[in-house]
């Protein structure tokens, strides 16, 4: 199946830094990816849709200039925690989007970042 | 809105059968979708139902009722390994527009004992 990966897959920062994620699709092209948020025993709450060579979508209540998303390829998007604080430690996962899979539109998550900010 | 209900935690013995719940409330409809996530990993696709009935595939089936809002996975002779959570997902038209994109329920955590 469709494998995407993440980097870091873990990461601890001061308070007032900024962390970048990176997402990729290593078997296929996504020109759609999902930056997800997931706190312990919750669900995963969509963050945003990232479109290749065009802004992202963000849901609502979730600050774009706090959480900046970068698709420059069909195989990169790229989600940055600037001036993070503690209450953004979480667990962050992306996901993409396989344009063969099928009428399921299944996406393929990567295997996620726990952040942990101080 | 998107109203997504699946039970918090459920317990199994090893070798027995189980079967996770999922009702829904959404705007629209486009698909459901089971997925198996295990502590502090990213969640893996199981089965996607968008007409009603039972998808079979091994030890685990999803069935889906869409005039009643519901959907179950079932799973068969229970392995330890099965112990994670288990998050359905609805597809449905969301406020922001753009393409469907699932809505996830909160997880059931199975815990599977000897």
């Amino acid at each position: 199946g469709a494998v995407v990966s993440q980097h870091p897959s873990r990461v601890i920062c001061k308070s007032g830094t900024s962390v970048k994620i990176e997402c990729r699709s290593l078997d296929f092209q996504a020109t759609t990816m999902f930056w997800y948020r997931q706190f312990p025993k919750q669900s995963l709450m969509l963050m945003a849709t990232s479109n290749e060579g065009s802004k992202a979508t963000y849901e609502q209540g979730v600050e774009k200039d706090k959480f900046l998303i970068n698709h420059a390829s069909l195989t990169l998007s790229t989600l940055t925690v600037t001036s993070a604080h503690p209450e953004d430690s979480s667990f962050y996962i992306c996901s993409a989007r396989d344009p063969a899979g099928g009428s399921a539109d299944t996406q393929y998550f990567g295997p996620g970042t726990r952040l942990t900010v101080l | 809105g998107q109203n997504i209900d699946q039970p918090t935690e459920m317990t199994a013995t090893e070798g027995a059968i189980v079967q996770i719940n999922c009702t829904y409330q959404t705007s629209g409809f486009n698909g459901l979708f089971w997925y198996q996530q295990h502590a502090g990993e990213a969640p893996t696709f199981l089965s996607y139902n968008v007409l009603d009935g039972l998808e079979e595939k091994g030890r685990f089936s999803s069935f889906l009722s869409r005039s009643k809002g519901y959907s179950y996975l079932l799973l068969k002779e229970l392995q330890m390994k099965d112990s994670a959570s288990y998050l359905c997902a609805v597809r449905a038209p969301r406020k922001s527009g753009g393409s469907y994109i699932p809505t996830f329920g909160r997880g059931t955590s199975l815990i599977v004992h000897p």
